[in-house]
């Protein structure tokens, strides 16, 4: 019953290091994504892929990374933090028509 | 602009109340539609799906309106718990099936 597993839920980086956030879903989604929600921002979607091997770019893709190697797995990688880039960060799985299914969330702070 | 709008609020409302929400999309080959309910720093749960012709869930009804482009969720007989933000999500086709949020209504229900 884990549906989309999310790691860690909480960090904190020194501008400059670089990090990974994992998603892992066990429902054999096609899709998954990547989304960032900033105050009054709503949530905006950084990467997402269609499949295994499928990556495209979101709405604020700039300053992260990803790869799609398995259905299971959709790590974002943060390539050198920045303060801008403090923020909840929310993976989703979801198929073609169906609702999204979000994992707790990372909850990440550049100082 | 913003492919899903929504009134950011926030709906300060009584017990008991009815409130509206409504939201509108700019993607006409938009598929799929969904309310999700997000409480303060978790992650948005599916609320419930919204489908042409139109659906009630208990106390909530959502609304389709595909010629003009907008969704409504109509909350009957507000509950404290309630209180949330609820955020409409439209699944488009041509390209992907990558959910877009709005950016979400914020709900207060006071006794």
């Amino acid at each position: 019953n884990a549906g989309v597993t999310q790691t860690p839920k909480f960090q904190v980086l020194k501008t400059g290091q670089s990090m990974t956030l994992q998603c892992a879903q066990d429902m054999n989604h096609e899709y998954m994504s990547w989304y960032r929600q900033d105050p009054g921002m709503g949530l905006r979607l950084i990467h997402y892929s269609v499949g295994a091997g499928i990556t495209d770019q979101g709405e604020v893709p700039n300053g992260y990374n990803v790869s799609r190697s398995t259905t299971e797995d959709f790590p974002l990688r943060l390539l050198s933090a920045a303060p801008s880039q403090t923020s909840v960060y929310f993976c989703a799985s979801s198929q073609t028509t169906t609702e999204a299914f979000f994992g707790q969330g990372t909850r990440l702070t550049v100082v | 602009r913003k492919e899903v709008e929504q009134d950011p609020g926030p709906f300060n409302v009584p017990e008991g109340a009815t409130v509206a929400f409504n939201c509108t999309y700019s993607n006409s080959a938009s598929q799929s539609f969904f309310w999700y309910r997000q409480d303060c720093r978790k992650e948005p749960k599916l609320l419930m799906s919204v489908y042409s012709s139109g659906n009630e869930d208990g106390r909530f009804t959502a609304q389709l309106n595909r010629a003009s482009q907008y969704i409504s969720l109509l909350i009957r007989d507000s509950k404290l718990s309630d209180s949330a933000t609820y955020l409409c999500v439209v699944n488009a086709a041509g390209g992907s099936y990558i959910p877009t949020f709005g950016r979400g209504t914020s709900l207060i229900v006071h006794p």
